[in-house]
């Protein structure tokens, strides 16, 4: 069975880093890419970018381009995003999911991660 | 990069059929057949419900259904349930960027 099981919630302060975790299982996890997918409080769906596992190549909505870094670790077939200087819009739901090929659906969700900044 | 239009609710009674559109542009849904759409229930993580324009995944209802034509693709449910109100959205290969999302769409059945 496929499965995409993220880290729990998160309550951290303005200007901290967090890093959230997306572990695959069920699958070959090198053979699909990982997205990331934001939703900020009553919002819509926001896609951030995707990650290769195979190479890790990434390729990064412009509106997070610099404001998110995306890892994997093979060995462990986890996917993470990292934000590195937290401000309190960056409170929302964040979610993994995988996909065959850039442009392709989303067939596999991870749970969901909620992230709150507040000082 | 810019969403794509959804209509912000549709609503329908019990056994009705509801279509939501889903409008793009010629670098996106116009250009290329890897539209998607996905239901979200409240609390939930979204799900996929319709791939590469009119695609069902194994296990959908075949009472959803998804179409194009031109710059718009539709989602359309047929033979409405109660457990079909949900927000919807729809995604699109992009030209400029792998995905775009619609802004999505609250279906209430009445």
């Amino acid at each position: 069975e496929v499965q995409l099981v993220q880290s729990g919630a998160e309550v951290k302060k303005p200007g901290e880093s967090v890093k959230i975790s997306c572990k695959g299982s069920g699958y070959k996890f090198t053979s699909y890419w990982i997205a990331w997918v934001r939703q900020m409080p009553g919002k819509g769906l926001e896609w951030m970018g995707i990650i290769y596992p195979g190479d890790s190549e990434t390729r990064y909505s412009p509106s997070f381009q610099g404001q998110v870094t995306m890892s994997v670790d093979k060995s462990t077939a986890t996917a993470y995003v990292q934000f590195s200087s937290l401000r309190a819009s960056d409170t929302a739901m964040y979610y993994c999911a995988r996909h065959w090929s850039p442009g392709s659906a989303f067939d596999y969700w991870g749970q969901g991660t909620l992230l709150t900044v507040s000082s | 990069q810019s969403a794509l239009t959804q209509p912000a609710s549709v609503s329908g009674s019990p056994r009705q059929s509801i279509t939501i559109s889903c409008t793009g542009a010629s670098g996106d849904v116009g250009s290329y057949d890897y539209v998607s759409w996905y239901q979200q229930h409240p609390g939930k993580a979204p799900k996929l419900i319709i791939y590469e324009v009119s695609n069902r995944p194994s296990g959908v209802s075949n009472r959803f259904s998804g179409s194009k034509s031109g710059n718009t693709a539709s989602l359309t449910i047929s033979g409405l349930q109660a457990e079909d109100e949900a927000d919807y959205y729809c995604t699109s290969y992009s030209s400029t960027n792998p995905y775009v999302f619609g802004a999505g769409t609250t279906v209430t059945v009445l």
